[in-house]
């Protein structure tokens, strides 16, 4: 038990089509990155935020996009799905510098 | 190439074996995570590293931050220790750059 609850676990969507994923920080925790790992893969920086800000971002187009709120906890949001979006989607909170906790993730397939 | 490089990718171990996984990194790092993720997704954290050596229970793992190298080792390997294993090289920024992952299965 991380203290990181994602929401939902498995999602399916449709092409074209957007989403939104949901990740409760653990509490405390001002920062929050999420991640995108692809069946095989080891997970891809997405971007991250501190504070309500976002503070870097990954090789991602901007499509995909994000949201930090008081309490800390985060959104991710995909705009016109594809199908290569199908992965598992995984956020990570913590303070800065300090021992990083991980959700259990959010599988989602694009159809 | 990837900032971060782990072998094996794949291993096979009979129960009670020693088992290495190392991890390479070309990025400047503030720390190094030791990962484990299950069937179904869920990542947790084994260790931090930022220097030195670090143990709990059977595992233990070791950075070298000279040599941008890291090793995780599990002693007396258990069935129940198969998973992917990850390695992380944190940024100051907080960004990690993730291993592709070794995948452990340890054989009754």
């Amino acid at each position: 038990e991380t203290g990181v609850t994602q929401s939902p676990t498995h999602l399916i969507k449709t092409r074209g089509q957007q989403v939104t994923l949901r990740c409760s920080s653990q509490s405390g925790h001002n920062t929050v990155s999420w991640y995108q790992q692809a069946l095989g893969q080891g997970p891809q920086f997405i971007f991250q935020y501190y504070r309500e800000e976002e503070n870097g971002r990954g090789n991602f187009p901007p499509r995909f996009s994000g949201l930090q709120f008081p309490n800390y906890s985060s959104e991710l949001n995909v705009n016109a799905l594809e199908l290569d979006d199908s992965a598992l989607y995984l956020c990570a909170s913590s303070l800065v510098g300090r021992e990083a906790f991980f959700g259990q993730g959010t599988r989602l397939t694009v159809v | 190439k990837n900032e971060v490089e782990q072998s094996p990718q794949n291993l096979t171990a009979q129960e009670g074996e020693f088992i290495t996984i190392n991890c390479s990194y070309s990025v400047g790092i503030s720390a190094l995570h030791w990962l484990q993720q299950h069937p179904g997704g869920g990542i947790v954290s084994l260790f931090m590293l930022s220097s030195g050596k670090k143990k709990h229970g059977r595992l233990i793992a070791t950075i070298n931050i000279q040599e941008k190298h890291s090793s995780l080792h599990i002693t007396a390997s258990h069935p129940r220790d198969s998973a992917v294993y990850i390695c992380a090289a944190r940024q100051l920024g907080n960004q990690f750059y993730f291993g592709t992952g070794t995948s452990l299965t340890v054989i009754p």
